[in-house]
């Protein structure tokens, strides 16, 4: 069965105290792995989609990889601002797309 | 860029009424769900469809309907709202990647 979990659950970082949040995917053919940021209240922003392990891509102070079986999102000198929680979801051969259950990321200044 | 819009961005309702939620995208896509959003629960999907007129159940689907007139909206129906159903309703469109709406955080008194 297709299972998406993160680690850790929440995080707390100090300002410019850089880190990584974790996805590990259990899919059926990954046709994509994709990564949002939700703040409270709000509907997830699309961050990145990546399709194939090697892949990185990178937004300001994110940067998120796939490997064959993890993903991870490294967040270089966070500030403040970059408090939200981070979701992960897969997209399977049949196109269902599964959610991860998110990590809550608080970086006090 | 995709714009997403919902109906509402909170809404109050008694149990027993009909609940009507709407959600609009303006980037021509073929595919739009709806899922609800709980503490410790996530995202899970109520119902998808990938065509006008066409409509597919997703995980949770009791209790709910959906209508699919025209491409561009894509309404949940809420046939007789239960306390059980206060949540977070959070509309998607996608040619691949899912784009959300801001939501709509429904209370059912």
């Amino acid at each position: 069965e297709d299972q998406v979990t993160q680690s850790p659950e929440a995080l707390r970082l100090q300002e410019g105290e850089s880190s990584s949040l974790n996805c590990s995917y259990t899919v059926s053919g990954l046709r994509g792995l994709f990564w949002y940021r939700q703040d409270p209240g709000k509907g997830p922003e699309f961050l990145f989609t990546l399709y194939s392990a090697g892949e990185e891509k990178e937004k300001e102070r994110l940067k998120a990889t796939l490997t064959k079986k993890e993903s991870f999102l490294h967040i270089t000198a966070p500030k403040p601002e970059d408090s939200a929680t981070y979701l992960c979801a897969v997209r399977d051969l049949y196109d269902k797309v599964i959610f991860g259950p998110g990590t809550s990321l608080s970086v006090i200044p | 860029d995709v714009k997403v819009t919902q109906s509402s961005r909170y809404l109050v309702k008694r149990t027993g009424e009909k609940v009507f939620l709407e959600c609009v995208q303006d980037m021509d896509h073929e595919n739009m769900f709806w899922y609800r959003q709980d503490p410790g629960l996530g995202l899970r999907l109520i119902y998808f469809s990938y065509d006008v007129k066409m409509k597919e159940k997703g995980d949770i689907p009791e209790g709910y309907s959906v209508s699919r007139e025209k491409k561009e909206r894509f309404s949940l129906i809420l046939e007789s709202a239960s306390t059980n159903q206060t949540s977070m309703y959070l509309c998607a469109s996608s040619t691949g990647t899912q784009y959300f709406g801001p939501g709509t955080r429904l209370l059912v008194l």
